[in-house]
């Protein structure tokens, strides 16, 4: 049963334009989201993150939006570079327990020069 | 340096081995977190320690499989007489305790079952 899902597995996009990736969940127990990257042979890397008392969180040109009613977020990034090339992962925790993260699937994002 | 690192980097074995990795998390970082990720799937979780103690396992985590942090500090994962479904990518990660949200993964040990 996957709990968090990202149905895109690619996203291509012009240098210097917006990304954005997607990213449901189903369980509305889940209440911290994040955003990892990673790249070949390395593990992944945290990117931004969210509290469910939120529905934005910016840091330079990643923002994270949050839609608890339609249990979705998303991640934009502008403007994309190249050097944003990588598998993004979407993960969720609830803060009771082993607070362990559960992944989505990943989308890789390809930035074209 | 201050990451998370695992050993080895990659494994190769043979059906029925047995194999053992290690991951090193950052230093007085108290919570140590195994998960598994297979090809075109995201990492999922294992088992994790808060010091020394297994507090928590998947159900993912079959008889087959044994983590240990003796000490607090560095642990492993052993997995017993493998089978070729075992072979994934097995990533370490760290937290300290009251920053759980901040998880840091080591780039992973990649195992091969043939």
């Amino acid at each position: 049963d996957q709990q968090v899902k990202q149905n895109s597995p690619s996203l291509s996009v012009q240098e210097g334009r917006i990304s954005i990736l997607n990213c449901d969940y189903t369980n509305s127990m889940f209440d911290y989201f994040l955003w990892y990257k990673k790249y070949p042979a390395e593990g992944p890397t945290f990117l931004i993150s969210i509290s469910s008392i939120k529905d934005k969180n910016e840091d330079g040109r990643f923002t994270v939006f949050l839609n608890k009613s339609a249990k979705h977020l998303s991640l934009h990034i502008v403007p994309s570079q190249p050097g944003d090339s990588a598998v993004y992962f979407c993960a969720a925790q609830t803060q009771t327990g082993a607070n362990n993260l559960f992944f989505g699937t990943g989308t890789r994002l390809t930035v074209i020069p | 340096d201050t990451g998370v690192s695992q050993d080895p980097r990659h494994k190769i074995t043979k059906r029925g081995q047995n194999v053992t990795f290690r991951c090193d998390p950052i230093s007085e970082h108290n919570r140590l977190y195994w998960y598994r990720q297979t090809l075109g799937q995201g990492p999922e979780f294992l088992t994790y320690f808060q010091n020394e103690a297994q507090l928590e396992k998947s159900r993912l985590l079959s008889d087959r499989f044994s983590a240990e942090r003796p000490k607090g500090s560095f642990s492993t994962l052993e997995i017993q007489r493998t089978e070729q479904g075992d072979s994934a990518m097995y990533l370490c990660a760290s937290s300290f305790r009251g920053r759980d949200n901040e998880q840091f993964f080591g780039p992973g040990t990649r195992l091969t079952v043939l």
